[in-house]
């Protein structure tokens, strides 16, 4: 089945570690990417998203992302994390239109990251 | 900023009770999505819609409706709510879709009993 898929389901790391979180998914086609976080006890928000352009995007609170269209991955870097950044992160596709003419947002389980003080 | 705001964070209701969750935005967007969020299965779309009256199945609609008369609102409703119903429900907006990103709620912590 398509899916979206992120291997690191639980991450542990000390502060000024750094962080990759995996993210892959099985669709062709033209796709749009997005990472997002939520912090404890609040809302999911978006860090970044590519769908065109450099592969390479940089979003917010120091993330950035790499879009390597032949390993289908979208992978989230952060060269030095801070216990602030003690999250759940996902990884979310919009894949190609389906027959109805709509797009959905497929997301990724999810990655718990703690950051050890 | 956008603003998605959800009717309640936490309910707690009885098995065979009709459960209605609300949701509105305020920024004049397109389409709306109800998610349920449960711990290691990540987000799963229960409904969306694209345009007032319209609406779409996600990829777990059993046991659930939905109602949008107006543009802002976006109502999830559990006909007959059962204990597996228990779960977080997240509702988001999108100007439109795509390459647009989706903004979220705070989230309804919703436990059947």
């Amino acid at each position: 089945a398509q899916s979206v898929s992120q291997h690191n389901h639980h991450v542990i790391l000390s502060e000024a570690a750094s962080l990759e979180l995996g993210c892959n998914y099985s669709y062709g086609g033209t796709v749009n990417l997005f990472w997002y976080v939520q912090y404890p006890g609040q809302h999911l928000q978006l860090l970044l998203k590519y769908f065109s352009g450099d592969p390479l995007v940089k979003g917010i609170k120091g993330f950035e992302a790499e879009f390597i269209k032949s390993k289908f991955s979208f992978n989230l870097r952060k060269p030095s994390v801070q216990w602030s950044d003690t999250a759940e992160y996902f990884c979310a596709v919009t894949p190609p239109v389906d027959t109805s003419g709509t797009y959905k947002y497929i997301f990724g389980t999810g990655t718990r990251l703690k950051v050890l003080a | 900023d956008v603003k998605v705001t959800q009717s309640s964070r936490y309910l707690v209701k009885r098995t065979g009770e009709k459960v209605f969750l609300e949701c509105v935005q305020d920024m004049d967007h397109e389409n709306m999505f109800w998610y349920r969020q449960d711990p290691g299965l990540g987000l799963r779309l229960i409904y969306f819609s694209y345009d007032v009256k319209m609406k779409e199945k996600g990829d777990i609609p059993e046991g659930y409706s939905v109602s949008r008369e107006k543009k802002e609102r976006f109502s999830l409703i559990l006909e007959s709510a059962s204990t597996n119903q228990t779960s977080m429900y997240l509702c988001a907006s999108s100007l439109l879709s795509g390459k647009y990103e989706q903004y979220f709620g705070p989230g309804t912590r919703l436990t059947v009993t």
